[in-house]
C-alpha cells in the first residue's frame, strides 16, 4: 500500500498564479519531508523540506505546509512561472523506513502556462 | 561537472544479458542509493548503502545486484535482464550528517528487449 501519495497526476496554471501541490501519508513514523522537482531527462532536483516539528517552511517563492494530524503536506509556488513546469515529488523519511532512504509519491506534473 | 553522474546515460539490452549500470559521486557523501523509476509509479528503492562495507536491500532488490567498491562509487547489475526491468534508473547520494536531503544523478534509461 502506498505511504506516499500525490493524488493529482497534473495541475495546470497561469504564470502569476499560485501553484499548490498536495501530498498526503499514512505512515507517522515519518518525520521529515522533502519536495523535489524534475525535469525531463534530469535526475530530481532537491527544492524544499520540511521537518515533522514544524508546520510552515518557507523559501523564496516556495512554501511548504505541514498538518501532522491531516498527515497532509502542500507545496505553495507563489508566483508560478512557466521554468516552474515539471514533475513534482513529494518524498518521507523516518526512522524505521529502510534507514534513511526515502519513499517517494508518484509525482504530479505542473504545467505553467504563459 | 555535476556532481553525481551515471553511465551509460542509454542502454538497450536484450533479455538474458548482464548488465552494469555505474555511479560515481564527487560530492564526498558516504551513503548511496539506486532507485527505479516506472511511468506512474514514482521512485522505488533498490539498493542503498550507507558506507563501503554496508549494504541493504530496499523495496524491490529481486533480480538486482550492487557493488560499493569505493565511497565514491556503486554499481548496479542486472545479472539476468528481463523486459519488466526497462526502466529510468537513478543513483542518488547523501550526508550522513544531513541524511535526509538526497541529490540525484541524471538517469540510466535502459531498454530490455
Amino acid at each position: 500500500d502506498q505511504q506516499v501519495k500525490q493524488n493529482s497526476p497534473s495541475l495546470s496554471v497561469q504564470e502569476g498564479r499560485i501553484s499548490i501541490l498536495n501530498c498526503d501519508y499514512t505512515n507517522s513514523m515519518f518525520d521529515y519531508f522533502l519536495w523535489y522537482k524534475k525535469y525531463p531527462a534530469e535526475g530530481p532536483t532537491f527544492l524544499i523540506s520540511i521537518s515533522s516539528i514544524k508546520d510552515k517552511n518557507e523559501d523564496g517563492r516556495f512554501t511548504v505546509f505541514l498538518n501532522k494530524s491531516a498527515k497532509h503536506l502542500s507545496l505553495h509556488i507563489v508566483p508560478s512561472q512557466p521554468g516552474d513546469s515539471a514533475v513534482y515529488f513529494c518524498a518521507a523519511s523516518g526512522l524505521g523506513q529502510a534507514g534513511t532512504a526515502l519513499i517517494f509519491g508518484k509525482g504530479t506534473t505542473l504545467s505553467v502556462s504563459s | 561537472d555535476a556532481d553525481v553522474t551515471q553511465t551509460p546515460r542509454n542502454r538497450i539490452t536484450k533479455t538474458g544479458k548482464r548488465i552494469m549500470l555505474e555511479c560515481s559521486q564527487t560530492k564526498g557523501h558516504d551513503r548511496m542509493y539506486w532507485y527505479r523509476q516506472d511511468p506512474g509509479l514514482g521512485l522505488r528503492l533498490i539498493y542503498y548503502s550507507f558506507d563501503v562495507k554496508d549494504i541493504n536491500k530496499g523495496e524491490i532488490s529481486d533480480g538486482y545486484s550492487v557493488s560499493r567498491q569505493a565511497q565514491a562509487k556503486f554499481s548496479l547489475s542486472l545479472e539476468s535482464a528481463i523486459p519488466n526491468q526497462t526502466a529510468l534508473y537513478f543513483c542518488a547520494t547523501s550526508d550522513s550528517r544531513q541524511v535526509d536531503t538526497q541529490y540525484f544523478g541524471p538517469g540510466t534509461r535502459l531498454t530490455v528487449l
